[in-house]
């Protein structure tokens, strides 16, 4: 599977769209992007997927860029509840694809 | 609709105890899937099951762990001779169906072992 590359943190200001960048530039062509994300001393909790085009959600949008090399997660309305270590995952589909592998994330921190 | 449940949530053995990591499924969930965080590290992958079936245990280590998801009642992860290393959460998931990528995997709130 595609490795991901995510900054280690980020802040984001109550109310503001938090947008969170993953980049996976030797993704294939049979590969999905997913977010997850984990609040603290929680299991995961799935946002959003998608191949080639954007995607939304009542959580999040999902932007892919038309290479397919990087995508942004887009909370638009950002909360308190909303920090959390957001993880971007590249899995194709097919054997195996279901052993979601999760990196370090990016550790989003809402401020009031 | 419950989400899926683990127990417990907090389990601390000695050295040398066995340890045993209870998930039930979402309901109309046939696919459980277990993962380990250790401290300060990402999910890993370990193994997944259907139900009287191991499907797929590539993640497991090779000693001391097992699972089991019987006709009837929760998947079991067993944890024998539990070392200081074996201290993490452990998480659960289950799926509707396939066992594939684009089948969502929903989390439980994951037992967190205490090796003493």
């Amino acid at each position: 599977d595609a490795k991901t590359t995510q900054p280690t943190s980020m802040d984001c200001a109550e109310g503001r769209a938090a947008n969170l960048p993953c980049n996976h530039s030797t993704i294939s062509g049979n590969e999905y992007v997913y977010w997850y994300r984990q609040i603290h001393s929680q299991g995961p909790q799935y946002i959003i997927h998608g191949l080639k085009n954007n995607e939304t959600n009542e959580m999040a949008s999902l932007i892919i860029t038309e290479d397919r090399k990087s995508s942004t997660l887009i909370l638009p309305h950002a909360t308190l509840r909303d920090t959390a270590v957001y993880y971007c995952i590249v899995s194709r589909e097919g054997a195996g694809s279901y052993q979601l592998t999760f990196g370090k994330g990016t550790k989003l921190s809402v401020i009031p | 609709n419950a989400g899926v449940m683990q127990n417990p949530r907090h389990l601390v053995r000695r050295r040398g105890q066995e340890a045993r990591l209870r998930c039930s499924p979402m309901k109309g969930h046939s696919h459980v899937y277990w993962y380990r965080q250790l401290p300060e590290e990402g999910l890993k992958f370990m193994v997944y099951l259907q139900k009287e079936n191991i499907i797929d245990e590539s993640g497991m280590p090779k000693e001391r762990f097992s699972a089991e998801f019987p006709k009837e009642g929760p998947s079991i992860l067993r944890i024998q001779q539990v070392v200081r290393g074996d201290s993490a959460a452990y998480f659960c998931a289950s799926s509707p169906r396939g066992g594939r990528a684009t089948d969502t995997q929903y989390f439980g709130p994951g037992t967190r072992l205490t090796v003493l």
